[in-house]
């Protein structure tokens, strides 16, 4: 059964930086380029940052680029997120997501993560 | 970029049928989208991609009461008879040039 379980998030000051980490299972990990989505409280979902399999692509949402990192360790099934430079508006449930092998979809999800940036 | 169109809201009775639409951006018709249900304070869940030709694939384990079908532009998702737990946003995605767009999301109410 495909898992994946975000961590890491939490209440964090504007300004200030925090790392997601999402564990993955059930699955090939190293095979799949992941991502992850964002969702603000009674808003819709929107896309963050993706990477493919073995970190050569990694792209960003123009709202989160030069202040989000996205990286991998597929020795661990794990894939991260480094937020620096928070603002109120990062406030979200974090959610990472397998792309299908394809790359037309998000087939899987994970359950989330609360960040909120509040001074 | 494409840009995704869905109603803010729709409504049905149970045990009835109901469409959701989703209409892709001018220049994006040929995209091939996917459909997400979200359950009020749960994680999205995949329910299917979905092409321009009208074929679909689904997730594992969603039931056969989800259907999907295209026309032009529009991709659309059938629920049949309809059950409370169905009652949730639901959302499509697609991508292009490196990057994924969601449409704002349909509340969808099981009356």
């Amino acid at each position: 059964e495909v898992q994946l379980v975000e961590s890491g998030g939490g209440l964090v000051k504007p300004g200030g930086s925090l790392r997601l980490s999402c564990a993955a299972s059930g699955f090939t990990f190293s095979s799949y380029t992941m991502n992850w989505v964002r969702q603000a409280p009674g808003k819709g979902l929107e896309w963050v940052s993706s990477i493919s399999s073995r970190s050569s692509y990694k792209y960003y949402a123009d709202s989160v680029k030069g202040r989000f990192t996205i990286s991998r360790d597929n020795a661990k099934n794990s894939l991260y997120l480094q937020m620096n430079s928070l603002r109120a508006e990062d406030t979200a449930v974090y959610y990472c997501a397998r792309e299908d092998h394809g790359g037309d979809c998000f087939d899987y999800w994970g359950q989330g993560t609360l960040v909120t940036v509040s001074s | 970029q494409p840009v995704l169109t869905q109603s803010s809201s729709a409504s049905a009775s149970l045990g009835s049928s109901v469409r959701l639409t989703c209409t892709l951006s001018s220049g994006h018709s040929s995209n091939i989208i996917a459909w997400h249900q979200q359950q009020p304070g749960r994680a999205p869940r995949y329910l299917m991609k979905l092409e321009g030709s009208g074929s679909y694939n689904k997730g594992s384990g969603v039931p056969d009461r989800f259907s999907g079908s295209s026309s032009g532009a529009d991709r659309y998702l059938t629920i049949s008879n309809l059950q409370s737990d169905d009652e949730a946003d639901y959302y499509c995605e697609t991508w292009d040039s490196n990057t994924w767009v969601f449409g704002g999301g349909t509340k969808l109410t099981v009356l």
